[in-house]
């Protein structure tokens, strides 16, 4: 299965805060990609990492990608309230798209 | 550039009647994703499209649904009969290849009564 398991179910933190989620998955990979869904913009594409990139950021985002363990990180900085969305990580390596139950994540203002 | 576009956003049916979904995708995207979306959960794959091919349609519901994806280009998904399960968001992505980062639609709420 390629599918990605985030790690925790749920998260709240306060504004401010830093965020981390987690993503392990058991299969090689080409890339994995990272969403967010709320309910203002419905499900957006956040980042992608390739298997040969060990770390990437965009703007208050850092992903990074540990090949080895098959696992991944999503780091938000300086948390806002419209942070407050569902995260799922998306390993890449055959035709098959696989979303799993993500990350809910609160951010109390 | 225009996003993917879907049609309509919502929709109501009883059980047993028929409903059909429209997605337009990002010009030159030649992947394109239909997903169920039920509340709680992730979007669960029903059928990819590589240009006007079928790549994986391995969690469609066959005896009742149904894909198409004419020239290449829009994509109407299609439920005959519909049951009261069926009531999701069904969305649609479209990608400039298999691989590629995904683009979604605003989806479309379906309610079976």
């Amino acid at each position: 299965s390629q599918q990605g398991e985030e790690d925790p179910q749920a998260l709240s933190i306060q504004e401010g805060e830093n965020a981390t989620m987690n993503c392990s998955y058991k299969t090689s990979i080409n890339n994995l990609q990272w969403y967010r869904r709320n309910s203002g913009r419905g499900l957006v594409h956040l980042i992608l990492i390739r298997s040969n990139e060990r770390e990437k950021h965009s703007g208050r985002l850092r992903v990074t990608l540990d090949t080895s363990k098959k696992s991944s990180s999503l780091l938000i900085t300086a948390s806002r309230a419209a942070d407050t969305a569902s995260y799922f990580c998306v390993p890449r390596g055959g035709f098959k798209t696989i979303f799993g139950a993500g990350t809910r994540l609160f951010v109390k203002a | 550039e225009a996003g993917v576009a879907q049609s309509p956003r919502y929709k109501i049916i009883e059980k047993r009647q028929s409903v059909a979904f429209w997605c337009n995708p990002i010009s030159g995207h030649a992947t394109l994703y239909w997903y169920q979306q039920i509340l709680g959960q992730g979007p669960k794959l029903l059928i990819q499209f590589q240009n006007n091919g079928v790549v994986d349609d391995s969690q469609l519901p066959k005896d009742r649904f149904s894909a198409e994806r004419l020239k290449g280009v829009d994509s109407t998904l299609k439920i005959q009969p519909a049951k009261l399960e069926d009531s999701a968001v069904y969305l649609c992505a479209s990608s400039p290849g298999q691989e590629h980062e995904q683009y979604f639609g605003p989806g479309t709420r379906l309610t079976v009564t």
